[in-house]
């Protein structure tokens, strides 16, 4: 089975603190991606990754960066953490290249910005 | 525009009655993959099923179908006989080219409570 494992489950930090959100994968997988979610708005892809060391904007990378020096982890960091990033991060890891291949998703961290 | 639509916010429905979960889409992509998506409280994403625009057939996994209707750009979950650990946020998700993962586009999604 895919695992997709994130650092933590809860989060809580202070307005200006640097977080990093860390996401491990023991599939192979080339495709990483960080997605925050939030209530009436669904999910909203911030980074991807096709591959060590090359990422990707998504549609919401303000606040953000990421970094991947190996395949199997993406970090999520947030420079200077404000209270408008409250929100619950998934990372999703997927093969790329496949039709019917899915994202398959970590548990979530809920990260708490005070 | 949005591009994927749910537009049922909640539902609340019996034990053991079938559900449908709607989902409308929007593309001018010829290809493109829709999916379902589950979020139980655990707050893990987990792959329901997936229907790509060239296949002929409603895609089927189990207890779940999917009901695509291409000409309505119609994509809806139907769910029989439900249980009650079937209580969770149910995402509607599309990808705009057949292989592209970074264009897998989530609705807002819709929370279905299965009643005892």
């Amino acid at each position: 089975d895919v695992k997709v494992t994130q650092s933590s489950r809860y989060l809580v930090k202070r307005t200006g603190e640097k977080v990093f959100l860390e996401c491990v994968q023991d599939m192979d997988h080339e495709n990483m991606f960080w997605y925050r979610q939030d209530p009436g708005l669904g999910l909203r892809l911030i980074y991807f990754s096709y591959d060590v060391k090359m990422k990707e904007k998504g549609d919401i990378p303000e606040g953000y960066s990421v970094s991947r020096e190996k395949k199997e982890r993406f970090s999520l960091i947030l420079e200077s953490a404000s209270t408008n990033q409250t929100s619950m991060y998934l990372c999703a890891s997927s093969l790329g290249g496949q039709t019917k291949k899915t994202q398959y998703f970590g548990p979530g961290t809920r990260l708490l910005v005070l | 525009a949005q591009k994927i639509t749910q537009t049922q916010p909640g539902m609340f429905v019996q034990e053991k009655e079938a559900v449908t979960l709607d989902c409308t889409y929007d593309t001018s992509d010829p290809s493109y993959g829709l999916f379902w998506y589950k979020q139980p409280s655990s707050g893990e994403m987990i792959f329901l099923i997936y229907q790509g625009s060239y296949d002929q057939q409603n895609a089927t996994e189990g207890r779940y179908s999917l009901n695509f209707q291409k000409a309505r750009k119609s994509a809806n979950l139907v769910i029989s006989a439900s249980q009650l650990g079937d209580s969770a946020m149910y995402f509607c998700a599309m990808r705009e080219g057949l292989y592209r993962d970074d264009k897998i586009i989530f609705g807002k999604g819709t929370r279905l409570h299965i009643l005892p």
